[in-house]
């Protein structure tokens, strides 16, 4: 069945260094969706992207979409205690239904 | 705007007992769905609603079924509750194929 593949599963850095997560689909997506938990929190959205290669920036995130629509990625620059979390890529595969499926997450740890 | 809200926050269950997960949005949405998440497995759909009267099966519908007489509110029934059924619960609409709104989850144990 459709599956998102999302590495890596754990990322632990130092403040003020760079952190990517990527997103990988084996069938074309129709849009790639991101998504940000806090420890004890809710999924909360960040962005979603819909053409191919897109890349959309806000402050130091920047998100990028695959020209074939199957892959994309989360770039931080210069993590802070604030990125702490687990971001979570989700997929469209364009059912009239609008179904999200999700990738298991990458929990970010930042070492101040 | 409350958003997404569900009830109870918190739970604990014996096994075979049931109970009704509670969740409403009053943004109007026409998407409804339910989602549970363990540990490493990030979010699997449980079931999902597109207006009111219709429903569908997500990924891992066994063990629940859900209702959607109208476009407010989306409940989630555990018929007999197991142990395999430990997990937080959420909640989230959104209009058809746009950005998903969480509700704050359900945490549920059962023994």
């Amino acid at each position: 069945g459709q599956q998102v593949m999302q590495i890596p599963q754990y990322q632990h850095v130092q403040e003020g260094e760079d952190f990517t997560t990527y997103c990988n689909s084996s069938t074309t997506l129709s849009n790639i969706q991101w998504y940000k938990q806090r420890p004890g929190g809710h999924p909360v959205f960040l962005i979603q992207l819909v053409k191919s290669g897109e890349v959309k920036k806000q402050k130091r995130l920047t998100f990028q979409f695959g020209e074939a629509k199957k892959n994309s990625s989360l770039h931080i620059t210069a993590t802070q205690t604030t990125d702490v979390g687990t971001y979570f890529c989700a997929g469209d595969y364009g059912g009239s239904q609008g179904n999200l499926i999700f990738g298991k997450g990458t929990k970010l740890s930042v070492k101040p | 705007n409350a958003g997404v809200t569900q009830t109870p926050k918190f739970q604990v269950l014996k096994t075979g007992q049931s109970m009704t997960l509670q969740c409403a949005q009053d943004m109007n949405h026409e998407y409804m769905s339910w989602y549970r998440q363990d540990p490493g497995m990030g979010l699997r759909l449980i079931h999902y609603s597109v207006g009111a009267g219709i429903t569908d099966q997500g990924e891992v519908p066994n063990g629940y079924n859900v209702s959607r007489s109208t476009t407010e509110d989306f409940p989630l029934r555990l018929l007999s509750a197991a142990p395999s059924q430990t997990s937080v619960y959420f909640c989230a609409s959104s209009p058809v194929g746009d950005e998903q709104f969480f509700g704050p989850g359900t945490r549920l144990t059962v023994l």
